[in-house]
């Protein structure tokens, strides 16, 4: 079976500080992983995918499979990254399953 | 473009009652998904279609059941509601069914049993 855990429910920095959202899963073939955001009033959409090893708004993430992890990384907070992110895994076709979510607040 | 577009927005219905829910995929998208989210369990994947065919399903009863139209616009249906099953319901559409596609959500239709 496959599983996302995200084991911080919140996660409050001051601004400039760096951020690292964890993100463990458990899959037993080769997963695709992604994160996803939700900003306040808006959808959920992607951020990155660690197939594209590409950094979108200052945010990385690094697929290791030997700690199989996924962790989110900012070096720099800013308060325009407060949100909802959700750690997901895609074993097959275009279905994901979703870790239970990080809220990120960035205070100034 | 526009976006993944899903209605009603709000929905209430009563113990007992069957709802459908309806998801617009961006065009040219063939691949649907739908998700429950809910503060306990946080989104859970239902069901995905992709031409027409189911090529995926959740752990959830078969009350919940879900097609997908010629158009790729796809509707769910949820029979003999429960309290349980309020929630935010969640459609996303996939340019192609695999594995690294992006998803692009809707925003959702709320649900709420009374």
């Amino acid at each position: 079976a496959q599983r996302v855990t995200q084991p911080e429910k919140l996660l409050s920095v001051f601004k400039g500080a760096p951020v690292e959202l964890k993100c463990n899963y458990s899959y037993s073939g080769s997963p695709e992983l992604f994160w996803y955001v939700q900003y306040s009033r808006q959808r959920l959409q992607l951020l990155l995918r660690h197939i594209s090893r590409e950094s979108i708004k200052g945010f990385t993430a690094d697929l290791n499979k030997g700690e199989t992890s996924f962790h989110l990384k900012k070096p720099f907070a800013q308060e325009e990254d407060s949100a909802m992110y959700y750690c997901a895994l895609s074993g097959g076709y275009s279905t994901l399953t979703f870790g239970k979510g990080t809220m990120l607040l960035v205070s100034p | 473009k526009a976006g993944v577009t899903q209605t009603p927005r709000y929905l209430i219905k009563t113990r007992g009652q069957q709802v459908t829910l309806s998801c617009s995929p961006i065009s040219g998208h063939r691949s649907v998904s739908w998700y429950q989210q809910t503060p306990g369990q946080g989104l859970q994947f239902l069901f995905e279609y992709f031409s027409e065919t189911q090529r995926n399903k959740g752990n959830f009863p078969g009350r919940f059941s879900g097609r997908q139209f010629s158009n790729s616009r796809s509707e769910m249906n949820v029979s003999t509601l429960e309290l349980g099953d309020s929630a935010l319901y969640l459609c996303a559409s996939s340019l192609v069914a695999v594995q690294s596609t992006e998803a692009f959500f809707g925003q959702g239709t709320r649900l709420t049993v009374v």
